[in-house]
Parts: structure tokens; C-alpha cells; sequence
């Protein structure tokens, strides 16, 4: 499978814990977004990379989000100290600069008990 | 303001029925707009953009920028369209980040 992956599908934590995703873009892709999704809702925006820089970061991204993407490749967000309102699907999309598609992973979907 | 608005949240029509999910948008500026498809089980796709002005499966979307709407229409549904639809715009400039609506869950009865 070619198109964007993300790890783990689904998650379960504990208030208070801290968790890490994965995203595994489009591999000659440059561009990296994440957003999230609750219940009802469609997704919203958090922060986007091009190759290792963020260059974009949503009022949404509170001081316990952290996003990286090292080496322009996979990316990481981290959830430090989770509360119940982050329980949430979070999306990872990937895409060429100056093409306007995204190609979106399967998702991550976070339980906060 | 960025907003995209799907007035319906549900929408059950019958096999062959025509089809149109309402889509308004706001934003200073000429934006891109898109529809994406989530059918059950998958994750989103983009079904199709207004700039390509193509039909995909059957669907064809009309940029009014008059009435800042996006709706997306089929003339004869069928069972398999039946997934959740997300409207969704980006600007042209910078991050491009797309903006969504809330969705349309799509019924197709038999």
C-alpha cells in the first residue's frame, strides 16, 4: 500500500497520560497536515509541515501538542498530559507543494478514559 | 472569516432519486472547493474539485460565487453512493489547509 499510514488505528489512554501518533506521508511527498475530527464534526486543521519545517500551527494546538517531522519524512504529534476533549479521530493527509490534493491516512482514533 | 456550512446533517433519498447536498461557503478571496467522499469502512477521498469542472461517478458540483455555494449534485442515485460527504475549501496561497464543513451522511435507500 502506497497511499499515507497511520499508526496505531486506535488508542486508548488514561487522563493524564501522555501518547504519540504516527504518520507515514506519501513517500515524494513534501507537504504534511494533521487535523482532528470529533464526533459530528468535520476535520479541523492543527499544524502542517513542509519537509521538516512546521510552518503552520492552529489556535486548536494547544501547549500540550507537540508536532515534529524530523527528516522530512514521517511525522509524530504528541499528546502530553491527555484530558477527555482530546478524545478525537486525528487525521494525517499528505501532498506535493503546489498540488492542491490531499491524500488522507486511516486515522488515529484516540479514547481518553 | 473561513467557514463552510452543509445545512443537512441527514439525507435518505430512494435508488434513482435525484441527489443534491448543499454546500455555502464564506471567505475573503477566491478559494478552492472540494468535495470529499468517506465511504463506510474507508478513509476520505477527494471525489472532486470545482476547478476541474469533471463528473466523478456521476456527481457534478457548480460553483456559484454569487450565492457562495458549492452544492453537489447526481441526477439518478445509486445504492453505493450512499458515505459521508465533507464540503471543504482551501485558499490558493501558503499552507493551503483545507477547511470543512460538518458533513452529509448520504442514505440511498433500495
Amino acid at each position: 500500500d502506497t497511499g499515507v499510514s497511520q499508526n496505531p488505528r486506535h488508542k486508548i489512554t488514561k487522563r493524564g497520560q501522555n501518547v504519540t501518533f504516527r504518520c507515514d506521508p506519501i513517500s515524494e511527498h513534501n507537504r504534511l497536515y494533521w487535523y482532528r475530527q470529533t464526533l459530528g464534526q468535520g476535520p479541523e486543521f492543527l499544524t502542517y509541515f513542509q519537509n521538516e519545517a512546521q510552518l503552520e500551527k492552529s489556535r486548536l494546538l494547544s501547549d500540550r501538542f507537540s508536532a515534529e517531522r524530523p527528516k522530512g519524512s514521517f511525522s509524530t504529534l504528541e499528546i502530553q498530559r491527555t484530558e477527555q476533549g482530546d478524545s478525537a479521530m486525528y487525521l494525517c493527509a499528505s501532498s506535493l507543494a503546489g498540488a492542491i490534493e490531499q491524500f488522507f491516512g486511516p486515522g488515529t482514533r484516540l479514547t481518553v478514559l | 472569516a473561513q467557514r463552510v456550512t452543509q445545512p443537512e446533517k441527514l439525507l435518505s433519498v430512494f435508488k434513482g432519486a435525484p441527489v443534491e447536498l448543499k454546500c455555502n461557503y464564506s471567505y475573503s478571496g477566491s478559494p478552492e472547493l472540494f468535495w470529499y467522499v468517506q465511504y463506510s469502512r474507508q478513509r476520505l477521498q477527494l471525489l472532486l474539485r470545482h476547478i476541474s469542472r469533471e463528473s466523478i461517478k456521476g456527481f457534478t458540483a457548480d460553483l456559484n460565487k454569487g450565492e457562495t455555494s458549492f452544492h453537489l449534485k447526481k441526477p439518478f442515485a445509486q445504492e453505493e453512493d450512499s458515505a459521508m460527504y465533507y464540503c471543504a475549501l482551501t485558499g490558493t496561497q501558503g499552507a493551503q489547509k483545507l477547511v470543512f464543513g460538518q458533513g452529509t451522511r448520504l442514505t440511498i435507500n433500495p
